[in-house]
């Protein structure tokens, strides 16, 4: 079964430009999550999809980031414009509905964004 | 606020000694805590959380209430443990709305 896929592994951009990332959860999970880790910081929680819609967009840092999940399949996290604060990794993670009460979310290998 | 810290950046043991990793956490409510774990080059994983009062890969975590604590244990530590650990408590938003402690990278040597 293939895992959480993100794309791209690795951007780099120069500052006020726009980048889009993508995320394929499992197949069949309808919980979809935003995760980011800036250096030196925590992993962060960003948002919560359920399907198509927001549950919880409360770790959203600003209107510069958009997230978008058409459809409930895959999920898109835009930036726009990028500053040089946006740098880091993003995590995306997904979930069954029964495997929320275990705490288990199923993470993708990240995808790194560097803002120049 | 809700917090976790895990004081350590990196441990290093030898193989065969004891490992704790330490975590404290600040939540005003009923805490659900968890272990997540990467190893090199792989992704990030849970390990094991506190509810379900757990051994895997011989590690264990007890809930401290009274200390704020989850610290995570193993009485062997094995070459194949090292690797980045984060600790993690569910806040108050919305299932799977972790937070994240800043990690502790565990490194066993031979």
């Amino acid at each position: 079964e293939a895992g959480v896929t993100q794309f791209p592994s690795h951007s780099v951009i120069e500052k006020g430009q726009t980048v889009t990332l993508r995320c394929d959860p499992i197949s069949g999970h309808d919980n979809l999550y935003w995760y980011r880790r800036v250096m030196g910081k925590e992993i962060k929680f960003l948002l919560h999809f359920v399907k198509e819609s927001k549950q919880d967009e409360s770790g959203m840092p600003n209107n510069r980031f958009l997230a978008e999940r058409t459809g409930g399949t895959y999920s898109t996290l835009k930036v726009q414009p990028a500053e040089l604060e946006d740098s880091g990794v993003y995590f995306c993670a997904s979930s069954q509905v029964r495997s929320l009460n275990t705490g288990e979310l199923f993470f993708g290998e990240g995808s790194r964004l560097t803002v120049l | 606020a809700q917090r976790v810290t895990q004081p350590e950046k990196l441990l290093s043991v030898f193989k065969g000694a004891p490992v704790e990793l330490k975590c404290n956490y600040s939540y005003s409510g009923s805490p659900e805590l968890f272990w997540y774990v990467q190893y090199s080059r792989q992704r990030l994983q849970l390990l094991l959380r506190h509810i379900s009062r757990e051994s895997i890969k011989g590690f264990t975590a007890d809930l401290n209430k009274g200390e704020t604590s989850f610290h995570l244990k193993k009485p062997f530590a094995q070459e194949e443990d090292s690797a980045m650990y984060y600790c993690a408590l569910k806040g108050g938003g919305s299932q799977g709305n972790l937070i994240f402690g800043k990690g502790t990278k565990l490194s066993v040597k031979p």
